[in-house]
């Protein structure tokens, strides 16, 4: 079955650091691959997304690279804010007629000023 | 604001009594799909309806739970006899649907509590 493995939290970071968050999968064919973002006390916010091998996602200087040989979409930032801090979300939707998405466990990442 | 909306936000209820949700998608959105979130776990699929038909269901879904989407607008998620083990977050999304327009856009949430 479809599985994601995301890494474990939490994360603690300085502003403006860099931020890495690995997510790697299995599923079977070719799934779309996501990030959403759950911020304190919201509902989960898709932060980017992916469909096919070698696409990059990008939003609000996050990034994030389909990679079907190391089944892996790693997010991304440069440089992260105190307002970053939130629950990340890696998620994917395998093809064919089955529209849910199976979701990681959440890595909590806390900003620092 | 046409976002995903869930009545109640929170719900408190003893045990074996039952309980229902609602989820409003956003409007022309013909796919619905309910989900549910423990603390510390990401999001498990329960249900999905196409317009009104419920075409899948989950092994989590027991036959206490309960899901419609009478006119392929609204849903409705039902359970009965609660137990304390169905203390989640309980998370609406909906999408529009066809293979370029799969992203699903998430509710706010019920938080069952059972005591």
């Amino acid at each position: 079955g479809n599985s994601v493995t995301q890494m474990e939290g939490p994360v603690t970071l300085s502003e403006e650091a860099f931020l890495t968050i690995n997510c790697t999968y299995t599923a079977t064919g070719y799934p779309s691959l996501f990030w959403y973002v759950q911020y304190p006390g919201e509902g989960l916010q898709l932060l980017l997304k992916a469909t096919k091998a070698d696409d990059k996602g990008s939003n609000k200087g996050f990034e994030a690279t389909y990679r079907k040989e190391t089944t892996s979409f790693h997010l991304e930032k440069g440089s992260v804010q105190v307002s970053d801090s939130a629950v990340y979300f890696c998620a994917l939707r395998s093809g064919g007629s089955n529209y849910k998405l199976t979701f990681g466990k959440g890595t909590l990442l806390t900003v620092n000023p | 604001d046409t976002g995903v909306s869930q009545n109640p936000r929170h719900k408190i209820t003893k045990r074996g009594q039952n309980v229902t949700f609602r989820c409003d998608p956003i409007s022309e959105h013909n796919r619905l799909y309910w989900y549910r979130q423990t603390l510390g776990q990401g999001p498990e699929f329960l249900t999905y309806f196409q317009n009104e038909a419920q075409l899948e269901k989950s092994r989590l879904l027991s036959d206490r739970f309960s899901a419609e989407r009478p006119k392929g607008s609204f849903s409705t998620l039902e359970i009965q006899r609660t137990e304390q083990g169905d203390s989640a977050m309980y998370l609406c999304a909906s999408s529009l649907g066809g293979p370029s327009s799969d992203t699903q856009y998430f509710g706010p949430g019920t938080r069952l509590t059972v005591l």
